[in-house]
């Protein structure tokens, strides 16, 4: 069967300093995959999407960014936080079109 | 960035009561996937509607997809307290790559 990790489970980063969550996800091959930002309590924002290995796809201008290195791993990564990067981040996976998301367990990210 | 607007934003019911979610766009999509999420974890899809016009069932819930496919509702009936939740209706492009949320409805069913 097939499983997604995400780590961390919480974080807080001060103002400035760099990030990286990392996503790898189990039991598939060749997965859609995705992160998405969701406020407290409402809907999620699609920050990056990939396709396949190196092919990545950003929904909104920020200073975050996304690699996809190896077919089955994602990662968010920033070079200096802000206090808006503060959020629930989730990574999901998707094996193709008409097809349902599976999403981790997101990290609850606070930017001090 | 395609919007889906949710309505009600919170809904706060005693346990036995009826309610509908609305999932309302201009857009059209190739399918509406409706999900549930609990505090602290990601979201866990319901169901996936595809064809306009289309109803499905599951136990208590009922969900249909609009005649355009620009819509969604989710009738819950005989609510309990175990469907407390965050409820987020999703639009898949027509690409297939790309998923649009909605802006979320939060139930609480009072036992």
């Amino acid at each position: 069967s097939q499983t997604i990790h995400q780590w961390p489970a919480t974080l807080v980063q001060p103002v400035g300093s760099p990030l990286s969550l990392e996503c790898t996800v189990e039991g598939t091959s060749n997965p859609n995959l995705y992160w998405y930002r969701q406020a407290a309590g409402r809907g999620l924002q699609l920050l990056f999407y990939s396709v396949g290995i190196g092919q990545i796809s950003s929904e909104v201008p920020q200073n975050l960014s996304a690699s996809r290195p190896q077919d089955r791993q994602f990662i968010l990564s920033s070079k200096k936080l802000l206090l808006s990067d503060s959020g629930f981040y989730l990574c999901a996976w998707s094996p193709g079109p008409i097809s349902p998301l599976h999403f981790g367990n997101g990290t609850r990210l606070t930017v001090t | 960035t395609q919007l889906l607007e949710q309505s009600p934003q919170f809904l706060s019911i005693q346990e036995g009561e009826n309610l509908t979610v609305y999932c309302n766009s201009s857009s059209v999509f190739s399918s509406l996937q409706w999900y549930r999420q609990e505090p602290g974890e990601g979201p866990v899809l319901l169901v996936t509607v595809v064809t306009g016009g289309e109803v499905k069932k599951l136990k208590r819930l009922t969900f249909q997809f609009g005649d355009a496919r620009k819509d969604s509702s989710l009738h819950i009936t005989a609510a309990q307290p175990g469907d407390t939740g965050l409820y987020l209706c999703a639009g898949e492009d027509n690409t297939g790559n790309q998923f649009y949320f909605g802006t979320g409805t939060s139930l609480t069913v009072i036992p």
